[in-house]
């Protein structure tokens, strides 16, 4: 079983304050690391595919980074906005398992006007 | 943009009886999942599907349950006599072929709950 963990799992902040919450995962056999933003009674949203220790990806105001090496990965959230406010998954891919994703327990992000 | 659609977005059902959740996949996409989340646990992976058969399926994916294509264009899974423990969201997703890294489309979700 693999053990891939996010923190905090909730968080409240306020509009314009930055944020950033983590995902844990093995640091072996990794292949890809996958960020999904999840708002309610909605589809999640695929935000980031990670490859590569070092990898650093951004989308607007969102942005994250990869360390398979200790296998970790943050979220950054700048200057948030009440439309941020979701529930953000990290899910990891290893090597050689497949298609099988296994999910973090999910970061659920309230952004207040 | 195409979208993976979920009927219908609540089921509710009497224990030991058969539902059937339905999934409309992005149309050119090749490969196929049902996920599912207990109310307040990780989303769990249940079973990716390819040419026509199941390629990968967890534990949590027994007897009770099956998948099926049955016209091209949905996607389906069966659950034959439903428990109490399998009240749960079940999210479906597909991904198109060349994509190597698996980054999924999913669709809205349909909440199943069992009474």
């Amino acid at each position: 079983i693999l053990n891939v963990e996010q923190s905090p799992q909730s968080l409240h902040v306020q509009e314009g304050d930055s944020t950033n919450f983590t995902c844990s995962f093995p640091s072996s056999n990794f292949y890809a690391l996958h960020w999904y933003r999840w708002e309610t009674a909605k589809s999640p949203e695929a935000l980031f595919v990670m490859t590569l220790n070092g990898d650093e990806k951004k989308k607007g105001r969102i942005s994250a980074t990869l360390n398979t090496k200790e296998g970790y990965s943050y979220l950054y959230i700048k200057g948030s906005q009440p439309e941020d406010s979701a529930t953000y998954l990290c899910a990891f891919l290893p090597y050689n398992a497949g298609n099988m994703l296994t999910f973090g327990g999910g970061t659920r992000l309230m952004v207040k006007p | 943009e195409p979208e993976v659609t979920q009927t219908p977005s609540h089921q509710v059902t009497q224990m030991g009886q058969e539902v059937i959740l339905r999934c409309v996949p992005i149309s050119n996409h090749l490969y196929f999942y049902w996920y599912r989340q207990i109310l307040g646990q990780k989303v769990e992976f249940l079973v990716s599907f390819y040419n026509n058969e199941i390629s990968e399926k967890s534990e949590i994916f027994d007897d009770q349950f099956s998948v099926e294509r049955p016209d091209g264009s949905n996607f389906t899974l069966k659950i034959r006599s439903t428990k109490l423990e399998d009240s749960a969201m079940y999210f479906c997703a597909s991904v198109p072929e060349g994509h190597s890294y698996n980054e999924q489309f999913f669709g809205p979700g349909t909440r199943l709950t069992v009474l």
